[in-house]
């Protein structure tokens, strides 16, 4: 079982639209939780973190479930700029000493 | 603040030919990681180092080398390439084990 999985789209959205994006993680111990943005050809960049009680920066809002080893990203009011891949980003330290980088979620906003 | 630093940006190598990506950062981060990406594949992790002097393995370790003489630089060597090798590198560092990473540009590598 991969350690984080996430839904690989494409998502195709308008401009203007709301999209979730969701992600589960396999280790329980799992410590801290990211959200990360990558474009074309680019390095991953660091979108949030995600807190245990949720937390929103602008129009970005990240949930994490600890129960349901969930995660999840939504993203209000898209705008052209927001396409890109999305990362869920899962850091099971002190037992591994290392990040889990789920494949990715393609998005897509359209004019 | 240059954050992390990695050369070249592109190579292109002959299959048994060795090179060495370089890395360095100016965050003084104890934590330091050597990731590749293929296409359609999240990070797979290859070597870490929680500090100077102290190097680990990952999930795809063979086929590469590290070495961390100094907090700044953290190469990644490859001693005989070979095709399974053609990816994008990328480091990154962090600042403690729970804290996010930062990136470096990537390496493009293609063995041919």
């Amino acid at each position: 079982r991969k350690e984080v999985e996430q839904d690989p789209g494409p998502f195709n959205v308008p401009e203007g639209a709301t999209v979730a994006f969701n992600c589960t993680y396999s280790n329980s111990a799992s410590q801290s939780f990211f959200w990360y943005r990558q474009d074309c050809r680019k390095e991953p960049k660091l979108l949030m973190s995600v807190y245990s009680s949720g937390n929103e920066d602008g129009r970005f809002t990240a949930q994490l479930n600890r129960a349901s080893q969930y995660i999840s990203l939504l993203i209000r009011d898209s705008k052209l700029s927001d396409s890109a891949t999305y990362l869920c980003v899962v850091n099971t330290s002190p037992t591994g000493n290392q990040f889990y980088f789920g494949t990715g979620t393609s998005l897509t906003v359209i004019p | 603040n240059a954050g992390v630093t990695q050369t070249p940006k592109f190579r292109i190598l002959k299959i048994g030919q060795s090179m060495t990506l370089q890395c360095t950062q100016d965050m003084n981060h104890n934590y330091m990681y050597w990731y590749r990406q293929d296409p359609g594949m999240g990070l797979k992790l290859i070597y870490y180092s929680v500090g100077a002097g102290i190097t680990d393995k990952g999930e795809v370790p063979n086929g590469y080398n590290v070495s961390r003489s100094t907090t700044e630089d953290f190469p990644l060597r490859l001693e005989l390439a070979a095709p399974s090798q053609t990816s994008v590198y990328f480091c990154a560092s962090s600042r403690t084990d729970y804290t996010e990473a930062f990136f470096g540009q990537g390496t493009r590598l293609t063995v041919v």
